[in-house]
Order: C-alpha cells, then sequence, then structure tokens
C-alpha cells in the first residue's frame, strides 16, 4: 500500500525556518517524481514544487522560489522542504504528493499524503 | 506560468448529470488531471489524461477536452459526490504545474 506521511509542520515566526519530511513507503520511491502542494485555510491548492526521480530536475512556483528548497534521499525514502523566510502568507497545510509515471508530460498526482500544517505567525 | 480558471461553484439534483470546467491556454497542450477533496481530507484523483479512471474512481465520473476546456462530468451524481474539485495541468512551459482555483460542487 502506497503511504505518504508528512512531518515537521507547527508555529513558525515570520522570518523564520522550518523543515518539512515526506516519509514515503509501499512503492520504489527512488523511480518516481515528487511534489509538494500547499493549501492556505480556506483557499484553494497550490502547487509549490517538484523533483525528478534522481533529483535532476527542481522547480518552483514564483511564490516560494529562493526561499524554498527541495530535495530528496532515496535511501531514506524521503522528500524534504526546507522553507525559509517564512511570511505570513506561507501558513498552509503542506502535501506531499507522487507524480505518476509512463504518462508522458500529463502526469498525475496519484497519491497524497495527509498533509502537515505549518502556521507562521508572531 | 498559465492560470486555469473554475467556476467556484455548481449544484446538481442528485441523480442529476453535472459539468465541471476547467480553462486555460495550457490545456490546449496538456490534459487536465481532476482531484475530489473533501472537508478535512487530502485530495484524491478521479481522472486523469484523455479519460482514464484510478482504481476505485467510480465510472460515473468521466473527463473530456476541447481546446483550451477540460471538463470533469458526472453522470448521476450521488450525495458523496460532493465535494471540492480541482483541475490541474503543465504550465505552458511544461516544466510548473497550475491548478485552478477549485469548484465547490453541492448536490442538492
Amino acid at each position: 500500500e502506497v503511504q505518504l506521511v508528512e512531518s515537521g509542520g507547527g508555529l513558525v515566526k515570520p522570518g523564520g525556518s522550518l523543515r518539512l519530511s515526506c516519509a514515503a513507503s509501499g512503492f520504489t520511491f527512488s523511480s518516481y517524481s515528487m511534489n509538494w502542494v500547499r493549501q492556505a485555510p480556506g483557499k484553494g491548492l497550490e502547487w509549490v514544487s517538484s523533483i525528478s526521480s534522481s533529483s535532476s530536475y527542481i522547480y518552483y512556483a514564483d511564490s516560494v522560489k529562493g526561499r524554498f528548497t527541495i530535495s530528496r534521499d532515496n535511501a531514506k525514502n524521503s522528500l524534504y522542504l526546507q522553507m525559509n523566510s517564512l511570511r505570513a502568507e506561507d501558513t498552509a497545510v503542506y502535501y506531499c504528493a507522487r507524480e505518476s509515471t509512463n504518462c508522458g508530460g500529463d502526469c498525475p498526482f496519484d497519491y497524497w499524503g495527509q498533509g502537515t500544517l505549518v502556521t507562521v505567525s508572531s | 506560468s498559465s492560470e486555469l480558471t473554475q467556476d467556484p461553484a455548481v449544484s446538481v439534483a442528485l441523480g442529476q448529470t453535472v459539468r465541471i470546467t476547467c480553462q486555460g491556454d495550457s490545456l490546449r497542450s496538456y490534459y487536465a488531471s481532476w482531484y475530489q477533496q473533501k472537508p478535512g481530507q487530502a485530495p484524491v484523483l478521479v481522472i486523469y489524461g484523455k479519460n482514464n479512471r484510478p482504481s476505485g474512481i467510480p465510472d460515473r465520473f468521466s473527463g473530456s477536452s476541447s481546446g483550451n476546456t477540460a471538463s470533469l462530468t458526472i453522470t448521476g451524481a450521488q450525495a458523496e459526490d460532493e465535494a471540492d474539485y480541482y483541475c490541474n495541468s503543465r504550465d505552458s512551459s511544461g516544466n510548473l504545474v497550475v491548478f485552478g482555483g477549485g469548484t465547490k460542487l453541492t448536490v442538492l
């Protein structure tokens, strides 16, 4: 059974840092691109960042570029999101999501974790 | 990056058919994926590609696409289909991902 379990969320002051983790199990983690998606309270989904299976390709939304860093450790079946210079508008539930394979350029996010809440407030 | 536009809210009578749409320039090049999200839960993939359903998704869910518009159709809506629905796709560069603003579906 595919499982994605996020951790590391919490309350942080503006300007602070936080590192989120996503532990994957039930599939060959090293074969899949992974993503972070966030959802501010009462708002819609916002894609944050993606990383290819071997970390060769990394992309960020403009809203987090230069402040957030995505990484992965395939030996530990883990995905990370280092968040620096946090702002109030970064307050959201952060989901990790697996990107399906063998689907050309239209690969959906086929499995999602339950999310971890990040609150940026003084 | 491009944007995807969805109607904020749609309603449907129990057992009737409803179409939820998603518009954006990137949809001329990429298929949309559709996700269902119920309150307090993570999103669930319901439709992807030309018209593909993951295992476990009822066949009353279907997808289609024409020009810059993708559609999710629920044929015979059930009470349990009441949820928020989001589309996503690649942006025009093919590197970034964009989500629509979401559609709140109410089943009357």
